[in-house]
């Protein structure tokens, strides 16, 4: 059965960087577009954008394109997320979710941002 | 960026009522490619958001037949019929069609 399986949940100081892990198990992972989305603490979702796993293209929300960086490792069938320079605001559960339609997604890792 | 409206924010049923939720786009959502990608999820409380219908009307795999989408171009609704316990939570749908891809900003579902 199709699994993401996220890191777990990460407290980074102010400034730094963090990267979220997202292993996908069940599927041909190079088949299925990777897609990042944000949740804050009791608000809606927002999308930083996907990965294509065969091609590593990426598209990016204008939003979050200086903040994040998406890659995979096709030998281990993980996707990553590198959020960088990392301020309160960055502080929310990250969500990996697999092809156009998000039919499948990870447990979600918490950052919290704090010094 | 596409804004997508939904209405009402909060939704209180009793177990078997049927309920709609609506979701407004400020932009037509056809694609030049003839779909409509507009997709509806439920969050429970604690978990991951699920993937409830996609592309306005189809019924994504396992999910009951009690879940309905219909709509077009910029006005979409989701349909409950005969509401269960396990329901509740927070809806949203999302609309992949313009890019950033943009979600709304949920229903609350509640069971009395």
């Amino acid at each position: 059965q199709v699994n993401l399986l996220q890191s777990g949940a990460a407290l980074v100081k102010p400034g730094a960087s963090v990267k979220l892990s997202c292993k996908a198990s069940g599927y041909t992972f190079t088949d299925y577009y990777i897609h990042w989305v944000k949740q804050s603490h009791g608000k809606s979702l927002e999308w930083i954008g996907y990965i294509n796993p065969n091609s590593d293209y990426t598209n990016y929300n204008e939003k979050f394109k200086n903040k994040a960086t998406l890659t995979v490792d096709k030998s281990t069938n993980t996707a990553y997320m590198d959020l960088s320079r990392l301020t309160s605001e960055d502080s929310a559960t990250y969500y990996c979710s697999r092809n156009y339609y998000f039919d499948y997604w990870g447990q979600g890792v918490m950052v919290t941002v704090s010094s | 960026d596409v804004l997508l409206t939904q209405t009402p924010p909060t939704l209180s049923a009793t177990i078997g009522q049927s309920v709609s939720i609506s979701c407004r786009s400020s932009q037509s959502l056809l694609d030049g490619d003839g779909d409509t990608y507009l997709n509806w999820f439920l969050q429970r409380p604690g978990q991951s958001p699920q993937l409830l219908i996609y592309s306005v009307s189809n019924l994504e795999s396992g999910v009951p037949n009690r879940f309905s989408g219909s709509g077009s171009e910029t006005d979409f609704t989701l349909k409950i019929s005969g509401v269960e316990a396990e329901d509740l939570g927070v809806y949203y749908c999302m609309q992949a069609t313009h890019a950033p891809l943009t979600f709304g900003s949920g229903t609350k579902l509640e069971i009395k």
